[in-house]
């Protein structure tokens, strides 16, 4: 079975401190995501990695950065968060190729005060 | 672009009756890939199916089903006689062939099921 978990359940962190999230993936997927999950907008792709060291921008990027040093790790870091991006941060891996299922972690449900 | 479309946000239905969600997708892609996937109340969402652009058959898996059809865009799902554990949020999704693999998510259905 595939798993992808996350460092952390829930978190609760102030303004304007630097955040980092973990994501750990045990598939040898190439593939990687961070959404974030908002009542009404869905998920939306903050970033992707397709390789190690490698990433793309997705939809909404601002505010966050990610780091992907090992295959089955994916990181993404608020560097100084704020109130907005209080909110679920779901984590997905997938094999290469089009038309792949993800595979998701249980999320972390973020709260900046 | 593309875009998912899901117009129920929440639907409340009484055990064992049937419940279909919809999905409305656009894309100008020929090949594309749609996906249902559920998020019960734990929070992991839940790969259910995959569609390519290519076959438009139904398919039936146990009490679920899905409805593919591309003169209309749509991709339903379908539980026959549903239950309190089918209660959970869905959400239809779609990939396009080109660029990475983003995938566009629609807005969820909140599916409660009344014991």
């Amino acid at each position: 079975d595939v798993k992808v978990t996350q460092s952390s359940r829930y978190l609760v962190k102030r303004t304007g401190e630097k955040v980092f999230l973990e994501c750990v993936q045990d598939m040898d997927h190439e593939n990687m995501f961070w959404y974030r999950q908002d009542p009404g907008l869905g998920l939306r792709l903050i970033y992707f990695s397709y390789d190690v060291k490698m990433k793309e921008k997705g939809d909404i990027p601002e505010g966050y950065s990610v780091s992907r040093e090992k295959k089955e790790r994916f990181s993404l870091i608020l560097e100084s968060a704020s109130t907005n991006q209080t909110s679920m941060y779901l984590c997905a891996s997938s094999y290469s190729g089009r038309g792949n299922e993800q595979f998701f972690g249980p999320g972390t449900r973020l709260t900046v005060l | 672009a593309q875009k998912v479309t899901q117009a129920q946000t929440e639907i409340s239905v009484v055990e064992k009756e049937d419940v279909t969600l919809d999905c409305v997708y656009e894309t100008r892609d020929t090949t594309y890939y749609l996906f249902w996937y559920k998020q019960p109340p734990s929070g992991e969402l839940v790969f259910l199916i995959r569609r390519n652009s290519f076959d438009e058959q139904n398919e039936i898996s146990g009490r679920y089903s899905w409805n593919f059809q591309k003169s209309t865009s749509s991709f339903n799902f379908t539980i026959t006689a549903s239950q309190v554990v089918d209660s959970a949020v869905y959400f239809c999704a779609l990939s396009v062939s080109g660029g990475y693999q983003k995938v566009t998510f629609g807005t969820g259905t909140k599916l409660q099921v009344i014991p």
